[in-house]
């Protein structure tokens, strides 16, 4: 089975504040994203990545960057947090060249 | 913009009957489609892929697909209150992007 490893799981912060999510695969898949969920408007795509240093925005991308040295890692990274990016992130990967995802469990992120 | 609809529900099934569950999508190159579920606080997870129009089932789970009218479909046969949860209907649009719907929420009364 495939496995990834998000972290923190939790984390509150301020406004202003800058912000990393980390994204760990353990099966060495070319293919990761992050998403963010939020009530009404499901999974939207922020960043993904098709290989190490290869990475290209989503449909919400603004306030987000990402990187990815190693492939087992993914990094999301938000300079300086805003409210509005309150919300529960999903890293996810993908285990077929048909596209089918295997999700995180997901890090909630409060902003104040 | 590439678009993935659904019904934000709540859908009810009484225990035992069958849930349907609609999508469409604006995009007419799309080729891959799929049904998550999602339990309230858990991660999605894939329940269905489909790739050709017509229908794949897999145990109680039926999916649909109809590329000429852009729908796909899920059919949930003898549906248990185990299956109360939120569907995300999602399609890869070509490339590396897979597109989400807002998801339905199922409750199936007991």
């Amino acid at each position: 089975d495939a496995g990834i490893t998000q972290s923190p799981r939790h984390k509150v912060t301020e406004t202003g504040t800058p912000v990393t999510l980390r994204c760990h695969q353990t099966e060495n898949h070319r293919y990761m994203y992050w998403y963010r969920q939020d009530p009404g408007h499901g999974l939207r795509l922020i960043h993904y990545s098709y290989g190490v240093k290869d990475t290209d925005k989503g449909e919400v991308s603004d306030g987000y960057s990402v990187s990815r040295s190693k492939t087992e890692d993914f990094l999301l990274t938000l300079e300086s947090a805003t409210s509005s990016q309150t919300s529960v992130y999903f890293c996810a990967i993908r285990t077929s060249s048909d596209g089918e995802l295997f999700f995180g469990e997901g890090s909630r992120l409060t902003v104040l | 913009q590439k678009e993935v609809e659904q019904n934000s529900g709540p859908l009810s099934v009484p225990e035992g009957a069958i849930a349907s569950l609609n999508c469409t999508y604006s995009d007419r190159g799309s080729q891959s489609f799929f049904w998550y579920r999602q339990y309230s606080g858990k991660s999605p997870e894939l329940i269905m892929s489909i790739y050709s129009n017509g229908d794949k089932e897999d145990g109680r789970f039926t999916a649909q697909l109809n590329k000429a009218s852009q729908y796909v479909s899920l059919l949930i046969r003898d549906s248990q209150p185990s299956d109360s949860a939120t569907y995300l209907c999602a399609v890869n649009t070509g490339g590396f992007k897979t597109i989400f719907g807002a998801g339905t929420r199922l409750f199936v009364k007991a």
